[in-house]
């Protein structure tokens, strides 16, 4: 079946730093591809989505591409603040039929002042 | 728009009682989900309803659990004769049909079986 790998956590970086959590994926049809926050004592919110090959999605200066050959959909961003300090999923669901969500495992980030 | 609301927010309970919690999905949203999540875990699929239809289920639902959602509106999940591995963040969301499957998710429903 469909599943979703990220990188493990957690992740702990300075401020201003340069953020990648890399996830992979494996579909049997052409899914859509998400990136989920969940900050501390929060539901999840959709950071950002992206729906075909080389599409890139993008929110609050976070980045991801979707990249049909390697499977992947790595999150970026140039500068991580503090308030970026949550816990970041990875997910994809296919285009028909219930489109549920299938998420990896999560990577906790902390940025450190 | 209020978001998808879940109740109890947290319910202790007693191995073997049943539970039943709530969840109020965006009002406009036709399609509504259930998902598991257990610490340290993304989220696991449970469930899904497109209006009052539950169209899909987890091999992870077994037997003690049952979810509704009549009329279409809100959902409930059921847990009977709950075990200690039923413990889990129970999490609700819905979306709407062409809303490109964004989904809102509801803050969830922490369960502890004792």
């Amino acid at each position: 079946g469909d599943s979703v790998t990220q990188m493990e956590g957690p992740v702990t970086l300075s401020e201003e730093a340069f953020l990648t959590i890399n996830c992979t994926y494996t579909a049997t049809g052409y899914p859509s591809l998400f990136w989920y926050v969940q900050y501390p004592g929060e539901g999840l919110q959709l950071l950002l989505k992206a729906t075909k090959a080389d599409d890139k999605g993008s929110n609050k200066g976070f980045e991801a591409t979707y990249r049909k050959e390697t499977t992947s959909f790595h999150l970026e961003k140039g500068s991580v603040q503090v308030s970026d300090s949550a816990v970041y999923f990875c997910a994809l669901s296919e285009s028909q039929g219930a489109q549920k969500l299938v998420f990896g495992q999560g990577t906790r980030l902390t940025i450190n002042p | 728009d209020t978001g998808v609301s879940q109740n109890p927010r947290h319910k202790i309970t007693k191995r073997g009682q049943n539970v039943t919690f709530r969840c109020d999905p965006i009002s406009e949203h036709n399609r509504l989900y259930w998902y598991r999540q257990t610490l340290g875990q993304g989220p696991e699929f449970l469930t899904y309803f497109q209006n009052e239809a539950q169209l899909e289920k987890s091999r992870l639902l077994s037997d003690r659990f049952s979810a509704e959602r009549p009329k279409g509106s809100f959902s409930t999940l059921e847990i009977q004769r709950t075990e200690q591995g039923d413990s889990a963040m129970y999490l609700c969301a819905s979306s709407r049909t062409g809303g490109g499957n964004i989904q809102y998710f509801g803050a969830g429903t922490r369960l502890s079986v004792l």
